[in-house]
């Protein structure tokens, strides 16, 4: 079925710690996943991806995880900014094209 | 650096009316979307377009919803009769291949009916 879903709808960090953010899907024949941020106003804006074959991939900051046997995604991100508040997005891409979006996980930083 | 570009940023209509929201997708993509976003809620699929055919479409998309590709560069979404459950942004997306490539994503236009 459609559902792609993450676990928590808020996440508040303090200035420099870690972040975490998880999301589950249910479509096991997914092969590629894409995070996005969106800010208040704006669009999406792609963060990182990461393809089935993969289980792990690394960016500036950010790193995706991705676990096929329980279905799980998830986004680290490191030193966190307040700059990083925003809403995140795991979409997972189907082979028509299509993003098929979660609820999102609002990222509040503490100064 | 290319965007996707969309306007009018803000509309208001009233009930019934059609409105036209427009978006002019990156040059050299072949693959353009509309999605919507319901205030507070998750990004939806609408519909996909490809080779100047619709590929795909949601439940959402019904017959009160088309979309064209005019020229080489515009990419509108119409809907003929708004009602209110309308309001929402709509994000117009584009992507150079259907597969394991990003998708870029306008600014997004706020559609308020009232």
């Amino acid at each position: 079925g459609e559902n792609v879903g993450l676990h928590l709808p808020t996440l508040s960090v303090q200035e420099g710690d870690n972040s975490i953010i998880n999301c589950a899907y249910s479509n096991s024949a997914s092969d590629y996943f894409i995070w996005y941020k969106q800010e208040s106003g704006k669009g999406p804006q792609f963060i990182i991806d990461i393809r089935s074959n993969m289980d792990k991939r690394q960016g500036q900051r950010v790193t995706v995880l991705l676990n096929k046997t329980v279905k799980h995604l998830s986004l680290q991100i490191a030193a966190t900014q307040p700059g990083d508040s925003a809403v995140y997005f795991c979409a997972e891409n189907r082979n028509t094209g299509k993003l098929i979006f979660g609820q999102g996980t609002t990222l509040q930083v503490k100064p | 650096e290319p965007e996707v570009t969309q306007t009018p940023s803000h509309q208001v209509t009233q009930m019934g009316q059609e409105v036209i929201l427009r978006c002019v997708p990156i040059s050299n993509h072949l693959y353009f979307y509309w999605y919507r976003q319901i205030l507070g809620q998750k990004v939806e699929f609408l519909v996909s377009f490809y080779n100047n055919e619709i590929s795909e479409k949601s439940e959402i998309f019904d017959d009160q919803f088309s979309v064209e590709r005019p020229d080489g560069s515009n990419f509108t979404l119409k809907i003929r009769s708004t009602k209110l459950e309308d309001s929402a942004m709509y994000f117009c997306a584009s992507r150079p291949g259907q597969g394991d490539t990003e998708a870029f994503f306008g600014q997004g236009t706020r559609l308020t009916v009232v």
